[in-house]
């Protein structure tokens, strides 16, 4: 069963504009939630994070927001640059690091 | 400092070989864990390890073994490869497995193709 999910593959943005990636959750006892980014060939490497207890959080160009009544999480960059070209994907879980479920990522584009 | 190395970046089995993936991480992190990734699907928990000498099974652990002698290091087995196991293969580490989240950090990747 996929607890989180995103259900965008793909996602293709002009530079300078914003990018939205989308998330969805099923289980409403997730306290925490992550975002990673994954360049090819490589391991995924961790953006930003926000507990339960928030609905948003910001970190320079990246923001992520939290609506737990729509089990809903996104993440905002702006501005969008070509280096953030990359697969996104949505994390979340539950107390220990062990409960955590991926989303399958969405593939983001920004073209110059 | 290294961070989180995996060895080998690819490699080829045939169905029934056993093998083993090589995971160490130099800072001194005391959660490693073990991730499958597939096409359309996210990454899965296969074994973690909270601590040197504690292991325990995650999502998708059946045809594979893990041991955690020291802190630096998680190999993963594979006891006898079969296609289904045909995969990318991610190992991680976090400094603390008291919360998920922290960040966790992964390493290259070893991509495993089962014939």
């Amino acid at each position: 069963d996929q607890q989180v999910k995103q259900n965008s593959p793909s996602l293709s943005v002009q530079e300078g504009r914003i990018s939205i990636l989308n998330c969805d959750y099923t289980n409403s006892m997730f306290d925490y939630f992550l975002w990673y980014k994954k360049y090819p060939a490589e391991g995924p490497t961790f953006l930003i994070s926000i507990s339960s207890i928030k609905d948003k959080n910001e970190d320079g160009r990246f923001t992520v927001f939290l609506n737990k009544s729509a089990k809903h999480l996104s993440l905002h960059i702006v501005p969008s640059q070509p280096g953030d070209s990359a697969v996104y994907f949505c994390a979340a879980g539950r107390g220990l690091p062990n409960d955590m479920r991926f989303g399958a990522g969405t593939r983001l584009t920004v073209k110059p | 400092n290294a961070g989180v190395t995996q060895t080998p970046k690819f490699q080829v089995l045939k169905t029934g070989q056993s093998m083993t993936l090589q995971c160490a991480q130099d800072m001194n992190h005391e959660y490693m864990s073990w991730y499958r990734q597939d096409p359309g699907m996210g990454l899965r928990l296969i074994h973690y390890s909270v601590g040197a000498g504690i292991t325990d099974q995650g999502e998708v652990p059946n045809g594979y073994n893990v041991s955690r002698s020291t802190t630096e290091d998680f190999p993963l087995r594979l006891l006898s490869a079969a296609p289904s196991q045909t995969s990318v293969y991610f190992c991680a580490s976090s400094y603390t497995p008291t919360s998920g989240l922290n960040e966790q950090f992964f390493g290259p990747g070893t991509r495993l193709t089962v014939l």
